[in-house]
């Protein structure tokens, strides 16, 4: 059975620093791309990062609204995805999904979300 | 506001076909496949069609996806109460190097 499992969230103050990882089973987490994708409670969803596998380089995408301030990694060793979050803003607070994508960017699996807040 | 253009709500009788459009530009729908995805109250979002247009296994097959051009729309033919749900809509779009969403369209069945 395919699982993600995000942890790492919690309540901070603005311009700190959060670390989210994703622990993933089931699946041979090295043959895909991974995705972050978040979305603020009660509104729609928003890509924040992708990342992708050794056969396409570890090449990183970023949203605009995050670019230079997060920053997606992987470690295929440990089956874990990482989004490292600095100088957190007030308008980042969100639930935070991993996501498992296939070929065509489809995400086939999602982990439950974990919740940012970021607030003083 | 969300780079492709979707519905904020739709709503159908049970058995009824309903359609949820999701408009883009040349740079996305134009040229990439399209997901949606469904999200039931309090849970994480769920893929319901692949950006080949395949419905994963469980996925009712009275749910399906077509595009044309720079639109795309999801079809569910005989809704049923167990449909309400939020509906998105995905694709990566080139001029921004990133995934776009839909804003999403919220099903009510009557």
């Amino acid at each position: 059975e395919v699982q993600l499992v995000e942890s790492g969230g919690g309540l901070v103050q603005p311009g700190e620093s959060l670390r989210l990882s994703c622990a993933v089973s089931g699946f041979t987490f090295s043959d895909h791309n991974m995705e972050w994708v978040r979305q603020t409670p009660g509104k729609g969803l928003e890509w924040v990062a992708l990342s992708r596998n050794k056969t396409n380089s570890f090449t990183t995408e970023y949203a605009a609204s995050v670019k230079g301030r997060f920053t997606i990694s992987r470690d295929d060793s440990r089956n874990s995805l990482y989004l490292q979050m600095n100088s957190l803003k007030i308008e980042d607070t969100a639930v935070y999904y991993c996501v498992r994508l296939i070929f065509g960017g489809s995400g086939t699996h999602w982990g439950q979300g974990m919740l940012v807040t970021v607030s003083s | 506001q969300s780079v492709l253009t979707q519905p904020p709500s739709a709503s159908g009788t049970p058995g009824q076909r309903v359609t949820i459009s999701c408009s883009g530009g040349s740079s996305s729908i134009g040229r990439h496949a399209v997901s949606w995805y469904q999200q039931l109250p309090g849970t994480a979002p769920k893929l319901l069609i692949s950006g080949t247009g395949q419905r994963p296994s469980g996925v009712p097959d009275r749910f399906s996806g077509s595009k044309s051009g720079t639109s795309a729309s999801l079809a569910i033919s005989g809704v049923q109460s167990e449909d309400e749900a939020d509906y998105y809509c995905a694709a990566w779009d080139d001029s921004l190097n990133g995934r776009v969403f839909g804003g999403g369209t919220k099903l009510t069945v009557l």
